[in-house]
């Protein structure tokens, strides 16, 4: 399966504990985006990721969260921390390059619970 | 900022046609893209336009007027499977063409 890999597809969590979210892009794509979304809600872009690269990390809070997607291995949103508004399902994307980036190719999400 | 304005509920039956709008308002516009999302599933592409116009893929098209700042989604032959939540998405000049803004989804029931 070449597709967006997540994982893991579950995870709680308790307060003031850490959260890491993996992502492994599609074969061939080097440009990774994360989202969140809450239920009855659209998605929120949180952070945009090239190879060693950040590119726009504007949607993301800036306390708490961060983000990398290092020359190896997936694409990694960290969450230290967590609080109960934390909760909600974290997807990731990928596309070959900017110019393309209309057309996102989504994993199947991470449900983040915080008890 | 970004606004997009979208019905939040749509509701039909089996092949029949179906339009889901979406009114946005952006600084920078550059295009505007639809996806399917099924029971908080993995999203979906399904169409995008840049220009004006109709584009057209199997039974779902999509339209675009940037001078009405409109677009919308036209689902034809209604199957069961349609049933889901339809996302615009609107990419501008003023951020990184990555960032997609999305709208907060129509959910569409598909009646037999």
């Amino acid at each position: 399966n070449a597709g967006v890999m997540q994982n893991p597809r579950h995870l709680v969590r308790r307060r003031g504990q850490e959260a890491r979210l993996r992502c492994s892009p599609m074969k061939g794509h080097s440009h990774v985006y994360w989202y969140r979304q809450l239920p009855e809600e659209g998605l929120k872009f949180m952070v945009y990721l090239q190879k060693e690269n950040i590119i726009d990390e504007s949607g993301m809070p800036k306390e708490r969260f961060s983000a990398e997607f290092p020359k190896e291995g997936p694409s990694i949103l960290r969450i230290q921390q967590v609080v109960r508004g934390d909760s909600a399902a974290y997807f990731c994307a990928s596309s070959p390059d900017e110019s393309s980036s209309y057309e996102q190719y989504f994993g199947p999400g991470t449900r983040l619970t915080v008890t | 900022g970004q606004s997009l304005e979208q019905p939040s509920e749509v509701t039909a039956v089996e092949g029949a046609i179906v339009q889901i709008n979406c009114t946005y308002q952006t600084s920078g516009f550059y295009g505007l893209s639809w996806y399917q999302q099924h029971d908080g599933g993995a999203p979906t592409f399904l169409s995008y336009n840049a220009l004006d116009g109709l584009e057209e893929t199997g039974r779902f098209s999509s339209f675009l007027s940037r001078s009405d700042s409109y677009g919308y989604l036209l689902l034809q032959e209604l199957q069961m499977k349609d049933s889901a939540s339809y996302f615009c998405a609107v990419r501008n000049r003023g951020s990184t063409l990555g960032r997609l803004y999305f709208g907060r989804g129509t959910q569409l029931t598909v009646w037999p």
